[in-house]
């Protein structure tokens, strides 16, 4: 089964530091990759994903995740973090186009943004 | 567009009660799934529906039921809450890009408690 870890539940940066959040996939085929973040009391968002082609992928608020195949990453980065990027953040696997494929989740990560 | 509306948005019930979590998307989506989110565990797939007339269960069915009559709506049914139910729950539409890949909205959840 299609699966994706995050490694560690809580990640503290200070703002303007780089922030890296991992994400690692358990697939034997290239799947498609997704980041998703949650605001407090909210829904989900989505903040980029990877299906075909590049893969550096830039999504919203200054994001970007970069597909890896040979060390099975998609881990998520911003240059520098802003105290507004506080939240959860969930890496997604889907293992393929078709309309009977789910959409697996990690466990997800909280982002604290220090002053 | 309202997107994705889920109803109520919390809820408290006592163990053995029963209730259905209401969900309605107005982007003529064809797929449709709900989630529940625990701490630590991610979301976690529930039920889905490639189409109306057609679902199928997901990672945690136990305890929940789900019919698809129209394409607008996927109520989810708790048949005889327990407390191992309190959770939020998520209601996600998908649809199909012009790349043919699927897209994800998310509902804002409802919140559950069981008691």
């Amino acid at each position: 089964a299609q699966s994706v870890t995050q490694l560690g539940s809580h990640v503290s940066v200070s703002e303007g530091a780089l922030v890296l959040l991992r994400c690692n996939y358990s697939s034997s085929v290239p799947p498609y990759l997704f980041w998703y973040v949650q605001y407090p009391n909210q829904g989900l968002q989505l903040l980029l994903k990877y299906t075909t082609g590049a893969t550096l992928v830039k999504g919203i608020n200054g994001f970007e995740a970069e597909f890896k195949k040979s060390e099975t990453s998609f881990h998520l980065t911003k240059p520098s973090a802003h105290m507004s990027d506080a939240a959860e953040y969930f890496c997604a696997v889907r293992k393929s186009s078709g309309a009977n494929s789910k959409l697996t989740f990690g466990k997800g990560i909280t982002l604290s943004v220090r002053p | 567009n309202a997107g994705v509306t889920q109803t109520p948005k919390f809820q408290v019930l006592k163990t053995g009660q029963s209730m259905t979590l209401q969900c309605a998307q107005d982007m003529n989506h064809e797929y449709m799934s709900w989630y529940r989110q625990d701490p630590g565990m991610g979301l976690r797939l529930i039920h889905y529906s490639v189409g109306a007339g057609i679902t199928d269960q997901g990672e945690v069915p136990n305890g929940y039921n789900v019919s698809r009559s129209t394409t607008e709506d996927f109520p989810l049914r708790l048949l005889s809450a327990a407390p191992s139910q309190t959770s939020v729950y998520f209601c996600a539409s998908s649809y199909r890009d012009r790349q043919g890949y699927y897209g994800y909205t998310f509902g804002s959840g409802t919140r559950l408690t069981v008691v």
